[in-house]
């Protein structure tokens, strides 16, 4: 079975400061993993994937994350946090099925 | 090339009452999918929809209904909705060349059971 784990369902940076949103993953084959950003009233956007090609992976706005087989996580970073990053962000995993299964979500707050 | 869209955006029903939310997409994917979102919960997959003709049950499909029956369209609906269905639904669709591929989502209905 797959699924995934978010750590922290706020965070809440100053702006200027390193996001660092955590996601750890279950799955018992190879997994595409995912990330997702949903601002407030509005659906969700792909960020950035994993799909077995670089472990590091970069995203639109500046967003990047690094797939830890070992370590079964696929943390998403930026280094410097901007207002305008203020949404919900979303994991998700997809281990060969038909469907994606989605972490609960952790919520960024970015203070001036 | 609008994507993704839903209709309605926002809808109040009474308990016992029926309703049916539209979901179509213009990219021409074979995929399609209806999610609920709760606080805390992240989102659920209720039915989803491999083809024209085709459906499938999700998590949470208690209560729901769909229909593909035309490839660009995806219908949930709700033959007797009960305030647990208060949520917000959203719609996707990715086209199924390998299990990477993205899923494109709609702005999402908010529906008030009372």
């Amino acid at each position: 079975a797959q699924s995934v784990t978010q750590l922290g369902s706020h965070v809440s940076v100053s702006e200027g400061a390193l996001v660092l949103l955590r996601c750890n993953y279950s799955s018992s084959v190879p997994p595409y993993l995912f990330w997702y950003v949903q601002y407030p009233n509005q659906g969700l956007q792909l960020l950035l994937k994993y799909t077995s090609a670089a472990t590091l992976v970069k995203g639109i706005n500046g967003f990047e994350a690094e797939f830890k087989k070992s370590e079964t996580s696929f943390h998403l970073t930026k280094p410097s946090a901007h207002m305008s990053d203020a949404a919900e962000y979303f994991c998700a995993v997809n281990s060969n099925t038909d469907k994606l299964i989605f972490g609960t979500g952790t919520r960024l707050q970015v203070f001036p | 090339n609008a994507g993704v869209t839903q209709t309605p955006k926002f809808r109040v029903l009474k308990t016992g009452q029926s309703m049916t939310l539209l979901c179509a997409q213009d990219m021409n994917h074979e995929y399609m999918y209806w999610y609920r979102q709760d606080p805390g919960m992240g989102l659920r997959l209720i039915h989803y929809s491999v083809g024209e003709g085709t459906t499938a049950k999700g998590e949470v499909p208690d209560g729901y209904n769909v229909s593909r029956l035309k490839k660009q369209n995806f219908l949930l609906g709700l033959e007797s909705a009960a305030p647990s269905q208060t949520s917000v639904y959203f719609c996707a669709s990715s086209s199924p060349r390998e299990f990477g591929e993205t899923q494109y989502f709609g702005p999402g209905t908010r529906l008030l059971v009372l």
